[in-house]
């Protein structure tokens, strides 16, 4: 049982450059979500994806894209990195999403996370 | 709109003193409510979850929590403190609207004092 799985699970970035995080989750879960965790902030919501072609937007999303062309896989990219991104960042897929209480009550399954440093 | 307030930022207790891990919540209708568990440069892990089926939930590793309406309360305790409960927990509503809407705490760090 793989689960999500995250990589790089390290990144060094100079200012200015792109990169993409991968986010891959082996259980069939419509919802996926990108997650970055600061200190003392918990986690903020980015971007997330309630099925194959359908994103938005979460508490935190400039500076970051994301794409949903498979229901597996869910890329975080960052376009021109800033300082201000070093973060850890969280991926995490659930069941049983899009509508009533029985959407609410679906526990979120994370990766391990990937720590990113902007220089 | 939802909201979550973790009451602690840091607890330290004795090995096998009891913990008490504090959480208060508002929320418009009625919430999804868990607690996550997260070790060093590891991502976060289910405790529990209430989901209006019993006021009082228990979870892995001799974790439970009790919902309590009318203080908007849901504090996690465990009777004896192990070494291995050392880590930051998360609380955390979901709120039934549509899409999930999920709003975490700010966590709480517990530290196991040999």
């Amino acid at each position: 049982n793989a689960g999500v799985t995250q990589t790089p699970k390290f990144q060094v970035l100079k200012t200015g450059q792109s990169m993409t995080l991968q986010c891959a989750q082996d259980m069939n879960h419509e919802y996926m979500s990108w997650y970055r965790q600061d200190p003392g902030m918990g986690l903020r919501l980015i971007h997330y994806s309630v099925g194959a072609g359908i994103t938005d937007q979460g508490e935190v999303p400039n500076g970051y894209n994301v794409s949903r062309s498979t229901t597996e896989d869910f890329p975080l990219r960052l376009l021109s990195a800033a300082p201000s991104q070093t973060s850890v960042y969280f991926c995490a897929s659930s069941q049983g999403l899009g509508r009533g209480l029985e959407a609410s009550n679906q526990p979120q399954h994370f990766g391990d996370g990937t720590r990113l440093s902007i220089l | 709109a939802q909201s979550v307030t973790q009451l602690d930022s840091h607890v330290s207790v004795s090995e096998g003193t009891p913990v008490l891990l504090r959480c208060n919540y508002s929320s418009s209708y009625s919430p999804s409510l868990f607690w996550y568990v997260q070790h060093p440069n590891k991502g976060l892990q289910l405790l529990l979850k209430y989901t209006s089926a019993a006021t009082l939930v228990k979870g892995i590793n001799g974790f439970e929590a009790e919902f309590k309406k009318s203080e908007t309360s849901f504090h996690l305790t465990k009777p004896s403190a192990h070494m291995s409960d050392a880590a930051e927990y998360f609380c955390v509503v979901s709120d039934y609207g549509g899409y999930q809407k999920v709003t975490f705490g700010i966590g709480t760090k517990l530290q196991v004092i040999p």
